[in-house]
């Protein structure tokens, strides 16, 4: 089945702990993008990724670190310099960035 | 920055009435999209807006996109329960070559059976 693919499905970090959640694609889709969902709130874009090797900073990217070393994959770290870090956190891919962006199943984040 | 207005923020229907919600903006869209999202789940693309005046219907879904281009309506026609769910609205502006996404803030639908 062609998709987007998040792991895991929930997440439990400690204070002062990085993590890192991962999101898959194998729909042959350039561009790649992580959203951070609060309760009540719209989606807010943390980082992007327009082709592979390449990502830039969204509207909240603070605490937050991305890798784009391959096409498929799109991970996101939380670091510890997130201080807010416990949200739903959507990754979303297009085929390119400026084509219909389609959401992965999330992965809920929360601090223990 | 630009900001939706999506409303209503929240709707009781019965079974079988028809739904209708918004999203405006003092921004200019080049298109429109509406989504629906699941408790726990990632949203789901119900509707792409390309055209200013543009009116597309997916089922019993219909949605335009605003002739000023700053606003869109979805219509669901004839609900049943498992339209219940959240709804957003994102409007796509071009910036630094790609295609970024304003969201609004969803209208949560519950729908009695």
């Amino acid at each position: 089945d062609g998709g987007i693919t998040q792991s895991p499905k929930y997440l439990f970090r400690k204070e002062g702990q990085n993590v890192t959640l991962s999101c898959e694609q194998n729909l042959n889709h350039d561009a790649m993008y992580w959203y951070r969902q609060d309760p009540g709130q719209g989606l807010r874009l943390i980082y992007y990724s327009q082709i592979v090797n390449d990502f830039q900073k969204g509207d909240i990217a603070e605490g937050y670190s991305v890798s784009r070393e391959k096409k498929e994959s799109f991970p996101l770290t939380v670091t510890s310099a997130q201080k807010n870090p416990t949200a739903f956190y959507l990754c979303a891919s297009s085929v390119t960035s400026r084509e219909t962006q389609y959401f992965g199943p999330g992965t809920r984040l929360l601090v223990l | 920055g630009q900001q939706l207005n999506q409303s209503p923020q929240s709707m009781f229907i019965q079974e079988g009435e028809d739904v209708s919600m918004n999203c405006t903006s003092s921004s200019i869209f080049n298109t429109w999209l509406w989504y629906k999202q699941d408790p726990g789940e990632g949203p789901v693309l119900l509707i792409a807006l390309y055209k200013a005046g543009e009116l597309t219907s997916n089922g019993r879904l219909t949605a335009q996109f605003g002739i000023t281009r700053k606003d869109s309506f979805l219509n669901i026609s004839a609900s049943i329960p498992s339209d219940v769910g959240i709804y957003f609205c994102a409007g796509g502006i071009t910036q630094g070559g790609s295609e970024k996404l304003v969201f609004g803030k969803g209208t949560k639908l519950t729908v009695n059976p």
